[in-house]
């Protein structure tokens, strides 16, 4: 079954530090790769996404992910946040005919 | 630009009662999601449509139904709601048409969510 793996729910930061979201997937078919935010009382916005080409891509607001086949993974970085950055983050992947969300990670960035 | 709308943005109701979730995409896309969101468990697919009156099953579709007469408007519908559906449910839309019918790999872009409380 194919799925998506969020494995932290909670990741406090500074502000100003760097910080990384990990997501891996696990799938044996072609697989698209997704990140959203989901802003207090907001619905998801797209933050990047890879489809095909280079395995690094950049997104809004100074965030990137890198594509890591051989490991299954998708994860995101940015290497400074700000105190806006707080939100909760998904990582989705597209694959077969549908998407499938991981459980999500909360980001809290502290002054 | 892009703007999904859905009807409501809080939503109470009583055990038993039929609900109507609204959804509205001013994008022209052919496919359209819902989807309920629960602490943990992320985002888990109910329904999705990639065609006016199409409908496809998601991962949890029981305890609901959908209606897409048009093109811009999908409907999520509650026959008895019960109190384990108070969730937060998001709707979202997509363009192109995937192939053979499935849904696109291209962006999804959601409304701001409805969260739905049964009494």
């Amino acid at each position: 079954a194919q799925s998506v793996t969020q494995l932290d729910s909670q990741v406090p930061v500074f502000e100003e530090a760097p910080v990384e979201l990990r997501c891996n997937y696990s799938s044996s078919v072609s697989v698209y790769l997704f990140w959203y935010v989901q802003y207090p009382n907001q619905g998801l916005q797209l933050l990047l996404k890879y489809l095909s080409g280079s395995t690094l891509v950049k997104g809004i607001n100074g965030f990137e992910a890198e594509f890591n086949k051989s490991q299954t993974s998708f994860h995101l970085r940015k290497p400074s946040v700000h105190i806006s950055d707080t939100a909760e983050y998904f990582c989705a992947a597209f694959t077969g005919n549908q998407f499938y969300f991981g459980t999500g990670t909360s980001l809290t960035v502290i002054p | 630009d892009v703007k999904v709308t859905q009807s409501s943005r809080y939503l109470v109701k009583r055990t038993g009662e039929k609900v109507f979730l609204e959804c509205v995409q001013d994008m022209d896309h052919e496919n359209m999601f819902w989807y309920r969101q629960d602490p943990g468990l992320g985002l888990r697919l109910i329904y999705f449509s990639y065609d006016v009156k199409m409908k496809e099953k998601g991962d949890i579709p029981e305890g609901y139904s959908v209606s897409r007469e048009k093109k811009e408007r999908f409907s999520l519908i509650l026959e008895s709601a019960s109190t384990n559906q108070t969730s937060m449910y998001l709707c979202a839309s997509s363009y192109p048409r995937g192939t053979s019918g499935s849904p696109s790999t291209d962006t999804q872009y959601f409304g701001p969510g409805t969260r739905l409380t049964v009494l």
